[in-house]
């Protein structure tokens, strides 16, 4: 069935960059997110990348995505102490099917 | 819009007593997911709804759970009775596609439900 992993813990110094992997199953999906959950918050929506592209960038942020090995990355460049949270991967696309998410990582960014 | 509207925001309550959570789904959203949040078991889907009609529950625990959609802007998630590991956050999200589309999934600020 579909299944999105990541690895559970992420711990960066403050000012370094941010790496967050992720592998999903489903090749027909049309639509890979990010969402970021800070403490005592629901989860927000922080990018994503439509299948047919490789790349995104949004300021601090750079998602990879490589649809041959069902591979989605999410940099995070300078990485602040704000950006301690936990970020979900995400696999959906359009239509009556539901979004499936992964078990999110936590990022603990040390000052 | 305000977004995704969840009540209450703690709710602490003795065993065996009926909880009803409730949320209000953002204006036009066609879709409304439940959601239970712990420690040990991450995020899980408990049911959703698409045109206030329930699609899938095969995430909700037990017949001690039930979720009901009377209309577009309201929906409820019941447990009754409750159990100590019922214990979570329980979210509430909408979206305009079942799958997310390009905007995804609007999360509420959860629930955090205790039972002593």
């Amino acid at each position: 069935g579909e299944d999105v992993e990541q690895s559970l813990f992420l711990s960066v110094r403050e000012g370094d960059s941010s790496v967050i992997n992720c592998t999903y199953t489903d090749s027909s999906s049309t639509y890979l997110y990010w969402y970021k959950q800070e403490p005592g918050a629901g989860l927000q929506l922080l990018t994503y990348i439509f299948s047919n592209m490789d790349m995104k960038q949004d300021q601090r942020l750079t998602v990879l995505l490589n649809k041959k090995d069902k591979h989605l990355s999410l940099r995070i460049a300078d990485t602040q102490t704000g950006d301690s949270a936990i970020y979900f991967c995400a696999e959906g696309g359009t239509g009556g099917f539901k979004t499936i998410f992964g078990a999110g990582t936590r990022l603990f960014v040390k000052a | 819009d305000a977004g995704v509207i969840q009540s209450p925001r703690h709710e602490v309550t003795e065993m065996g007593q009926e909880v009803t959570l409730r949320c209000k789904p953002i204006s036009g959203h066609d879709y409304l997911f439940w959601y239970r949040q712990t420690m040990m078991r991450g995020l899980e889907l408990l049911i959703y709804f698409n045109n206030n009609v329930p699609i899938d529950d095969s995430g909700m625990p037990e017949d001690r759970f039930s979720a009901k959609m009377p209309n577009a802007s309201f929906s409820t998630l019941k447990i009754q009775p409750s159990e100590p590991r019922d214990s979570a956050v329980y979210f509430c999200a909408s979206s305009l596609a079942g799958a997310g589309g390009r905007y995804g999934y609007t999360f509420g600020s959860g629930t955090r439900l205790t039972v002593v």
